[in-house]
């Protein structure tokens, strides 16, 4: 089956510093990939929808340029959370929609957090 | 903002035994999916249910869909600890496109 591979799983990083995601298909291609964040035992929320060779749609409430979302090919997206503060800490997963249809394939998901 | 209310938040049961999960939504559908999510990894995709089905089985998982109460309820049969995790619906709209909605989740724990 399609497969969405995201890095890192984890990082540590200190407050004020800037971590970029990544999240790749890697046997298929993905005009639209969505970015989610969940805090423990909760749902996911979603962030961001990345758009291939476009602007990414931001969700209301969500800061644009704090959270940058780069497309800039078909197999890879980029979550860049800059000047981050120790709130930003969660767990930052994405997914890609299956071609032609709604079933999405995650990632692993990653653990950010901000001391 | 999630549409998806689910029931139980949590559920404990033994091995064995069958477990149920329910998920309500708010807007019309185009499909309904059911997630699984061991802690701390991402999701994996159950099965999918169109808006015209109302029932779908695959292997030990059984869904059914109730457009009119917008519900839709997870049965996984002879569960086993493996089964633990948190299981999430989502939703799909006429006008979303491949943008899902999450329920709220139920965590399920399988004592062996």
């Amino acid at each position: 089956g399609a497969v969405v591979s995201q890095h890192p799983s984890w990082v540590i990083c200190k407050s004020g510093t800037s971590v970029k995601i990544e999240c790749r298909s890697l046997d298929f291609q993905a005009t639209t990939m969505f970015w989610y964040r969940q805090f423990p035992k909760q749902s996911l929320m979603l962030m961001a929808t990345s758009n291939e060779g476009s602007k990414a749609t931001y969700e209301q409430g969500v800061e644009k340029d704090k959270f940058l979302i780069n497309h800039a090919s078909l197999t890879l997206s980029t979550l860049t959370v800059t000047s981050a503060h120790p709130e930003d800490s969660s767990f930052y997963i994405c997914s890609a929609p299956r071609q032609g249809g709604t079933e999405a394939f995650f990632g692993q998901g990653t653990r950010l957090t901000v001391v | 903002s999630q549409q998806g209310e689910e029931d139980p938040q949590a559920l404990s049961i033994q091995e064995g035994e069958n477990a149920t999960m329910n998920c309500s939504y708010k807007t019309s559908i185009n499909n309904l999916q059911w997630y699984r999510q061991n802690s701390g990894r991402g999701l994996v995709h159950l099965i999918l249910i169109r808006s015209n089905e109302r029932e779908k089985h695959s292997g030990r998982l059984r869904v059914t869909l109730d457009t009119s109460k917008k519900s839709s309820s997870l049965l996984i049969t002879a569960s086993r600890a493996a089964d633990t995790a948190s299981y999430f619906c989502a939703t799909d709209g006429k006008t979303s496109g491949s943008r899902l909605t999450f329920g709220e989740g139920t965590q399920l724990t399988v004592n062996p």
